[in-house]
């Protein structure tokens, strides 16, 4: 069995200061970790994702996320909040190392940036 | 754009219609797959077809139909829906059951009145 939590339902920063949306996991396997961000009326985009190489994962847009087994998390962070950041983010397992059969996918964080 | 194509993007429908979404990619995806996504609840998994097969279905209602007639294309036939069925409906596709992330469409925003 695997599950996601997402630990904030929704994240307030203001623009240029640092972004970090907390997502911890439970999984039976090794898992595969993903970040998905969607926009209003938007489907879903892949930010990035942890499939059992480097701990720390680089994406898209300067989002980052580090894998800690011993912590169970997998949080994602900016440096450096931007206005076009504001969305649905989306921590997401997946189990056997890989692949899309299976996914679960936390409640998700609405992230809010401030002017 | 994820090379992922659905439409209709918006569909209104009375609970004796029926209606098709469709969902199409040309990414030489072999899975595909329908997701429920509702207000204030996770995305649901509804269906994935592998090869053209279905190979899951997550206890969805019979009103839902799924349809795969090639890897390319995916649909999902609706009948008799209720209200509670409103939702934004996405659909993904992937390499393969077991490998790497899925590639999502833009979603059909379904009301059902």
């Amino acid at each position: 069995a695997q599950s996601v939590t997402q630990l904030d339902s929704h994240v307030s920063v203001s623009e240029g200061t640092p972004v970090l949306l907390r997502c911890n996991y439970s999984s039976s396997y090794s898992p595969s970790l993903f970040w998905y961000v969607q926009h209003p009326n938007k489907g879903l985009q892949l930010l990035l994702k942890y499939t059992s190489a480097a701990t720390l994962v680089k994406g898209i847009n300067g989002f980052e996320a580090e894998f800690k087994k011993s912590e169970t998390s997998f949080h994602l962070t900016k440096p450096s909040a931007h206005m076009s950041d504001a969305a649905e983010y989306f921590c997401v397992v997946s189990p056997y190392g890989g692949g899309a059969d299976g996914l679960t996918f936390g409640k998700g964080t609405h992230l809010i940036i401030q002017p | 754009e994820t090379g992922v194509t659905q439409t209709p993007r918006h569909l209104v429908m009375g609970m004796t219609n029926k209606k098709s979404l469709k969902c199409e990619q040309h990414l030489g995806h072999n899975a595909m797959y329908w997701y429920k996504q509702s207000a204030k609840k996770p995305l649901e998994l509804m269906f994935v077809y592998n090869f053209k097969e279905q190979t899951e279905n997550n206890s969805v209602p019979s009103r839902f139909s799924p349809e795969c007639p090639n890897s390319s294309h995916l649909f999902l036939h609706l009948h008799t829906l209720q209200p509670e069925d409103s939702a934004l409906y996405l659909c993904a596709s992937s390499p393969g059951r077991s490998n790497t992330e899925a590639f999502f469409g833009q979603g059909t925003r379904l009301t059902v009145v």
